[in-house]
Parts: structure tokens; C-alpha cells; sequence
């Protein structure tokens, strides 16, 4: 079965900028979606087809996506998002999401 | 804009079968490109996708968990069914469901609803 492999806590300073990997075999050749969950809410999409952002999510929120590993990158990175993300791509109709990493700002 | 609510039992009993309904609004199922999953999310762990209906009627499944899953819509009351059965406590989660798009060969969870929480005790 398709994993997906994110690592489980990323920290990062006000104002820096903050990269969070997913990692899968030849996930370059699949569409990753990133998901923003804060504590007791319903997931966000902050990515999708691997560099879009939906209407709302604020600029500093980018993704890429290349070989083996998509990255979700937060320029300028503010409190208000610290949050878990989970990476998530398809492998033949089947949706696969990553273990989750927790983002700290601090 | 698009509105999404999961509802169902809170509490469910080892072997029983749980039915849980996604009533949205928003959107239609009989549009083409759109579709809805189901995602849950057990205390404290990540999130696992169930299964996805799409406006043609297919539809797909967790390979793990396929003998146990049926997804059903009604398209004219905007809802669509997940019923899973014998129910176990590994099954206690948080269940969502998902507006999901297809654009091209691409599918993206694009609207969530608030989620239901499913705890299965005797």
C-alpha cells in the first residue's frame, strides 16, 4: 500500500519561514493537497493540485512538489499558524493522508 | 457557499452497524466533477479516508476497510449515507465528510463539514 511520510513536529519563529515535507514514492507524478487542522476544528485546505491555494488562504502559504517529496512552505510564518498539517494525495481512488505534522511557532 | 453536516449516533455498541448521514448544501451531486468522502480521525491520530462517492454514482473504498463500508446519495435531498458495520471500539473517531472536486485527473477535499464523534462502548 502508498504512505506517505511527514515528519511529526516542525518549529519555527515568528516571522520565519516554515517547511513541512510529505514524502512518497513518486509523489512528484501525483497531485498533493495540504489540510491546516487547529485543536477541536474541522481540516482546512491551505493547498491543492500541489501549488494552488483556495480563495481565503493568505499568500505567505505555498506548496511544491517534485521526485519523492511535496513541501508546504509558510512565509513569514504567524502565530496563528500553529496547527497540524496533513499532506494527502490519491493512489488509484484511494486518498492517502500523511501521519501529520504538528507546527510550533515559537 | 457551500455547507457540509455529518450526523448520527454518538454512541454505538460493539458488533452494531453504524449510519451516519452528510446533509450539504451548496452544491449538487449531479453536477459533474463533484463528489463527497468520508474521513475520520481517531483521538489524537491522524486522518484516514473511508470512501468517496461521485456524481456518476461510482464509488470507492478504503481497502482495508471495504467488506464493512456502503456510501449511498440522494441527490434530490442533498445527502449522502455512510453505514459501516460491527462497529468496533478501534472505530471510536471523529467521522467528517467532504465536498470533493475533480478537476482534470485531480481530486481535492475542498469543503469539510464540523465532524461527528463516534464512540463505540458498550
Amino acid at each position: 500500500s502508498y504512505n506517505l511520510t511527514q515528519p511529526p513536529s516542525v518549529s519555527v519563529s515568528p516571522g520565519q519561514t516554515a517547511s513541512i515535507t510529505c514524502s512518497g514514492d513518486k509523489l512528484g507524478h501525483k497531485y498533493t493537497c495540504w489540510y491546516q487542522q487547529k485543536p477541536g476544528q474541522s481540516p482546512i485546505t491551505v493547498i491543492y493540485e500541489d501549488t494552488k491555494r483556495p480563495s481565503g488562504i493568505p499568500e505567505r502559504f505555498s506548496g511544491s512538489n517534485s521526485g519523492n517529496t511535496a513541501t508546504l512552505t509558510i512565509s513569514g510564518t504567524q502565530a496563528m499558524d500553529e496547527a497540524d498539517y496533513y499532506c494527502q494525495a490519491w493512489d488509484t481512488n484511494t486518498a492517502i493522508f500523511g501521519g501529520g505534522t504538528k507546527l510550533t511557532v515559537l | 457557499q457551500v455547507t457540509l453536516r455529518e450526523s448520527g449516533p454518538a454512541v454505538v455498541k460493539p458488533t452494531q452497524t453504524l449510519t451516519l448521514t452528510c446533509s450539504f448544501t451548496g452544491f449538487s451531486l449531479s453536477t459533474s466533477g463533484m463528489c463527497v468522502s468520508w474521513i475520520r480521525q481517531p483521538p489524537g491520530k491522524a486522518l484516514e479516508w473511508l470512501a468517496r462517492i461521485d456524481w456518476d454514482d461510482d464509488k470507492y473504498y478504503n481497502t482495508s476497510l471495504k467488506t464493512r463500508l456502503t456510501i449511498s446519495k440522494d441527490t434530490s435531498k442533498n445527502q449522502v449515507v455512510l453505514t459501516m458495520t460491527n462497529m468496533d471500539p478501534v472505530d471510536t473517531a471523529t467521522y467528517y465528510c467532504a465536498r470533493t472536486l475533480k478537476d482534470g485527473s485531480a481530486y481535492s477535499f475542498t469543503d469539510w463539514g464540523q465532524g461527528t464523534l463516534v464512540t463505540v462502548s458498550s
